[in-house]
């Protein structure tokens, strides 16, 4: 069972606002990655890290940022959201094991823009 | 660009009947692995496949990856309702260590 914690679930908000959808794990992973998915349609990878201290955009360019201050923890960020943005955003774990190991994903934060 | 192409992208069948989804790559692949998605929950891993040809089998799902590691396909025999929901393939290309997801099949049962 994977130990990773989004918050918020759902999230309804207004133009210009700024977000952070917390990401947090316990299994120690060193790999952690954010996707972008839009209902019923395929995961586009938008951050990723290494490491503490590791960021690098993913292959779909997004506005947010993000950052990895601790091995558990890898918030993204939003400063000013519109409604482009709305979307579900997944965060995944994985073990450093080169190529191959499986994703653990959280259950998702929904992010609606109005 | 490295990309993976997966159909059909949707599939209806009835209750009993097989399904199957296949993925493409028009490069080599180190690996691929395979995940399930319910309605409103979020992708979770079912298997990874690693040598050229190899088959594997959970009990009524059988995963395949071609001899010349660029197609994969998972087939289900005598669906049941709680295989519903869409089933993406994610790719790994030799260098790079990201999984690169195809399009997703979303799999409907009508009882």
């Amino acid at each position: 069972e994977a130990d990773i914690y989004q918050t918020p679930r759902y999230l309804v908000i207004g133009t210009g606002k700024k977000i952070t959808l917390e990401c947090s794990q316990t299994m120690g992973h060193d790999k952690m990655y954010w996707y972008q998915q839009d209902p019923g349609m395929e995961l586009h990878l938008i951050h990723y890290s290494y490491g503490v201290n590791s960021t690098e955009k993913g292959d779909l360019s997004s506005e947010s940022t993000v950052s990895r201050i601790r091995t558990e923890h890898f918030p993204l960020t939003l400063e000013s959201a519109r409604p482009s943005h709305t979307s579900q955003y997944l965060c995944a774990t994985r073990r450093r094991t080169g190529d191959t190991g499986e994703l653990f994903f959280g259950e998702g934060s929904r992010l609606t823009v109005l | 660009g490295q990309q993976v192409m997966q159909i059909p992208q949707y599939q209806h069948v009835q209750e009993g009947e097989d399904f199957t989804t296949y993925c493409n790559s028009s490069t080599t692949l180190s690996n691929i692995q395979w995940y399930k998605q319910r309605p409103g929950g979020h992708p979770v891993f079912l298997i990874q496949l690693v040598k050229s040809g190899e088959v594997k089998k959970q009990k009524r799902l059988t995963f395949q990856f071609g001899e010349a590691k660029k197609n994969s396909s998972l087939h289900i025999t005598a669906t049941q309702t709680t295989d519903v929901g869409t089933y993406f393939c994610a790719g790994v290309y030799f260098g790079n260590e990201k999984l690169t997801f195809g399009t997703g099949t979303r799999l409907t049962i009508i009882p």
